[in-house]
């Protein structure tokens, strides 16, 4: 399996900061990433495909990067309905497929 | 926009079959990949499988010996049994569009194993 390792697992941030959480493979999965943004009580929502590509709808502020092993989501400047939880998640090898423990952004 | 909802029982017993159906609305199931992912309270998501239209599955190693998903394209929906459950198996069952990434999901059941 590969494993997807994201850090921090949690980090306080304010409105308007700049923030960067990074996604780790185990092996090189190209650029086969996708970020997912959970509150609680939902169900995950798809922000960025293919490592770098905006899910129709999602705003401009976030961003992805990264190819290989080595993937970080930037979120431009925080808006307050941004506070959840992030996962990575790969779709390069299955089965499985495989999900991140998740970075959770507080304020 | 297609639609999916989850439905099935609630609260499980320990050694019995969870069996969860994803009913999907404003679209049809065909030429779709149709994915399960459930997620323990507190914790991470956990791929299961999916399955496309056609009927052929991938399903998780790990939950492999246990699982089966299945289509019924003539109701638009698709089903999870998962046999011999535990505690561990308490999770949000998730159904979703997809093989690898998901945009559309239904919004989740939590099942319960329970005696």
């Amino acid at each position: 399996d590969i494993q997807m390792t994201q850090s921090p697992s949690s980090l306080s941030a304010s409105v308007g900061d700049r923030v960067t959480i990074t996604c780790r493979a185990s092996q090189s999965i190209s650029t086969y990433l996708n970020w997912y943004q959970q509150k609680p009580g939902k169900a995950p929502k798809l922000l960025i495909y293919g490592a770098s590509s905006l899910q129709s709808g999602v705003p401009s502020r976030f961003s992805g990067s990264g190819s290989g092993t080595d993937f970080t989501l930037t979120i431009s400047s925080l808006q307050p309905e941004d506070f959840a939880t992030y996962y990575c998640q790969q779709s390069y090898s299955s089965p499985p497929i495989t999900f991140g423990q998740g970075t959770r952004l507080d304020i | 926009q297609v639609q999916l909802q989850e439905s099935g029982p609630g609260l499980v017993k320990p050694s019995e079959t969870l069996s969860l159906t994803c009913t999907v609305s404003g679209g049809s199931i065909s030429s779709y990949y149709w994915t399960w992912i459930r997620q323990p309270p507190g914790k991470g998501l956990e791929w299961i499988g999916y399955i496309y239209y056609s009927g052929s599955t991938k399903y998780n190693p790990s939950l492999k010996s246990r699982i089966t998903i299945s289509v019924d394209t003539s109701k638009n929906e698709f089903s999870l049994n998962l046999t011999s459950v535990t505690a561990a198996d308490t999770a949000v069952y998730y159904c979703a569009r997809g093989s690898g990434n998901y945009f559309s999901w239904g919004q989740g059941t939590l099942v319960t194993v329970s005696s």
